[in-house]
């Protein structure tokens, strides 16, 4: 399975941007990239997903190195609502079913007022 | 639109007791998930489907069964509960492989 890394958190204040990475060293070339969060007592929400080229939406923007092999998922200011545990998730490809989205621990971001 | 729909938000099971957690979608997505989560961990696979008919096991599918009758629906039964499947579980749909999931919000469940 292709794997992915993330610190176990992070902290930012409020209105400042927060830059999460994550390491995905074995990644495929036909995996893609997606994050999703998770606030406190509620189900996990989609971000951003990309494969190669730097995506942007509303929420965040997503940063992916030439080589794949790493990401970072932006924020370009944080409030108090994107208090919340992020997940970097790679499609997982193994034993021919490309159905899956495994999911790690994530990073559990703080910010702070 | 409703989105992905969980029930019950919460219960309380006996050891060796049977239960069945329901999960609807109404957006017409082909594949459905069920993911469990520890406290203070990340989302466990149990079972997926990728369409009516068609399910198959996640990473820890030990205790628990699925079915996929209709395109709508996707229940987790849960056929002799045990401590050990105390956990949140959550339901998630999606339209195409490598798209985004929709969650539900939950069943939080616990077995005494």
């Amino acid at each position: 399975d292709a794997k992915t890394t993330q610190p176990n958190s992070m902290e930012s204040n409020e209105e400042e941007p927060v830059h999460l990475p994550c390491n995905h060293s074995t990644i495929s070339g036909t995996d893609y990239i997606h994050w999703y969060r998770q606030l406190p007592s509620q189900g996990p929400e989609y971000v951003i997903h990309g494969l190669t080229s730097n995506v942007n939406n509303r929420m965040a923007s997503l940063a992916i190195a030439e080589d794949r092999k790493s990401s970072t998922l932006i924020l370009h200011r944080a409030t108090l609502r994107d208090a919340a545990v992020y997940y970097c998730i790679l499609r997982d490809t193994s034993g021919g079913s490309n159905y899956k989205l495994t999911f790690g621990k994530g990073t559990l971001l703080t910010v702070n007022p | 639109n409703a989105g992905v729909t969980q029930t019950p938000k919460f219960r309380i099971l006996k050891i060796g007791q049977s239960m069945t957690l329901q999960c609807a979608q109404d957006m017409n997505h082909n594949y459905m998930y069920w993911y469990r989560q520890d406290p203070g961990m990340g989302l466990k696979l149990i079972y997926y489907s990728v369409g009516a008919g068609i399910t198959d096991k996640g990473e820890v599918p030990n205790g628990y069964n699925v079915s996929r009758s209709t395109t709508e629906d996707f229940p987790l039964r849960l056929e002799l509960a045990a401590p050990s499947q105390t956990s949140v579980y959550f339901c998630a749909s999606g339209a195409v492989v490598g798209e985004k999931l929709f969650f539900g919000s939950g069943t939080q469940l616990s077995v005494l």
